[in-house]
């Protein structure tokens, strides 16, 4: 079946400028994950979406960044004001439903490059 | 806070020579320990969970074994198409569902 799609898959942009990333999760998951993986590092969490309840966004870095999931579905981060240390790998997962007894499914991410 | 120490950071075997991987983590009551999967220019593809100290899993010539302060990835007989970034990752009781990652060990397979 269809994995989690991302898109796009990749994104040059100017600094200051807003981008949009969005995450299609694997059909019939209710969990969607958020994360950030830049060069070296491990990959980073900023925000986990479960059914209708409030979204946990302790992850995000800064009021720059925002996310949103409508209709239970699809999710799109928004960062605004795009800044060079943006740059990096945005990966969205999924799982059937929240919790330690679900793997998360990844997507193949967006490679964002701030110049 | 949670920590996931991965080690070595990178490893380069002939085919057919067996090695293990380190991860080590500190997390205040461990929900689940993951291991990854990471291809060039992919997302991360789930590999095993592991729950409990003694646990052990295996796929193909994969095989995971956990402690109560580490868990080894060992590789048997590898061949070139193991060749990937191996990542670790921890759930806390706490919130389980946040992954917290250590950095990966790639590792190289030569034919």
């Amino acid at each position: 079946g269809a994995g989690v799609s991302q898109s796009p898959s990749n994104k040059v942009t100017e600094k200051g400028k807003d981008v949009e990333l969005r995450c299609d999760p694997i059909s019939g998951h209710t969990a969607l994950y958020w994360y950030r993986q830049s060069l070296g590092q491990g990959l980073e969490f900023l925000i986990y979406f479960q059914g209708n309840s409030a979204p946990d966004k302790s992850g995000l870095p800064s009021d720059r960044f925002s996310a949103e999931r409508t209709g239970g579905s699809v999710s799109t981060l928004t960062i605004q004001r795009t800044q060079q240390e943006d740059s990096a790998v945005y990966l969205c997962a999924s799982s059937l439903a929240g919790g330690g007894n679900q793997p998360q499914h990844f997507g193949d991410g967006t490679r964002l490059s701030i110049l | 806070e949670d920590q996931v120490t991965q080690s070595p950071e990178a490893l380069r075997l002939q085919e057919g020579e067996s090695s293990s991987l380190n991860c080590s983590y500190t997390v205040s009551g461990l929900r689940g320990l993951f291991w990854y999967r990471q291809d060039p220019g992919k997302g991360p593809e789930f590999l095993f969970t592991l729950y409990s100290a003694g646990e052990e899993k295996e796929k193909e010539r994969l095989k995971a074994t956990l402690t109560k302060k580490e868990s080894f990835l060992h590789i048997t007989a590898p061949k070139p198409e193991d060749s990937a970034t191996y990542l670790c990752a921890v759930q806390a009781r706490s919130n389980d569902y946040k992954l917290s990652f250590g950095a990966g060990t790639t590792v190289t397979v030569r034919a």
